[in-house]
């Protein structure tokens, strides 16, 4: 399977820990995105990356979280002390510039 | 800001029973009208994009339509397996805007 990949598929974690996803996107796009969903919403943005360029956060992207990607191949997004709030489904997503972004199947985190 | 607007949120359909589902937008500068599927638990699936007013798409039972404040995505005699949450989203320059979703649920 070429596509994206996501690591772990489901995390439960207690409050205050911190916990790290891995994403590998398709090997050739040198664009990765990191967005988030929760219940009953859309997914919104968090942050994206030009091979190894963080190009922007957004406001969403608190000093807790942190985005990585390093040599422009896999990314890892890091979030520190987990709050209950931080529980959604963190998407990552790959794509060539100036076409559509292919989506991994995501990683659920629950804190409780 | 951009802006993205589905409705309805939720819409029960009987197997074979067509009906049409709307994305409104406001968006700065429009480089392209998105159509994913999303299954539970799994990431949103591509279905169509879409860049200028008038334009159509078709895959199977599903009909996507643009204008230049609305979407359309029809379900033609929709199946069980047509059931999903529907995701538009707009994308003004680089990254996606989504809307909340349409949910669909098709029975037997």
């Amino acid at each position: 399977d070429t596509g994206v990949s996501q690591d772990p598929r489901h995390k439960i974690t207690k409050r205050g820990q911190n916990v790290t996803f891995r994403c590998d996107p398709i090997s050739e796009h040198n664009r990765l995105y990191w967005y988030r969903q929760t219940l009953g919403q859309g997914p919104e943005f968090l942050t994206y990356f030009q091979n190894e360029a963080q190009l922007e956060k957004s406001r969403l992207l608190s000093d807790r979280f942190s985005a990585e990607r390093p040599k422009g191949s896999f990314s890892t997004l890091e979030i520190q002390r987990t709050e209950q709030g931080d529980s959604a489904m963190y998407l990552c997503a790959s794509s060539l510039v100036g076409s559509r972004a292919f989506f991994g199947q995501g990683t659920r985190l629950t804190v409780v | 800001e951009d802006q993205v607007t589905q409705s309805p949120e939720a819409l029960r359909l009987q197997e074979g029973e067509s009906s049409s589902l709307n994305c409104s937008y406001t968006v700065s500068g429009l480089r392209g009208l998105f159509w994913y599927r999303q299954d539970p638990g799994k990431g949103p699936e591509f279905l169509f994009t879409l860049y200028s007013a008038g334009e159509e798409k078709e895959k199977e039972r599903l009909k996507a339509t643009l204008t230049k404040k609305e979407s359309f995505l029809h379900i033609t005699a929709p199946k069980p397996e047509d059931s999903a949450t529907y995701l538009c989203a707009v994308e003004p320059d680089y990254k996606l805007s989504f809307g909340a979703g349409t949910t669909v649920t098709v029975r037997a």
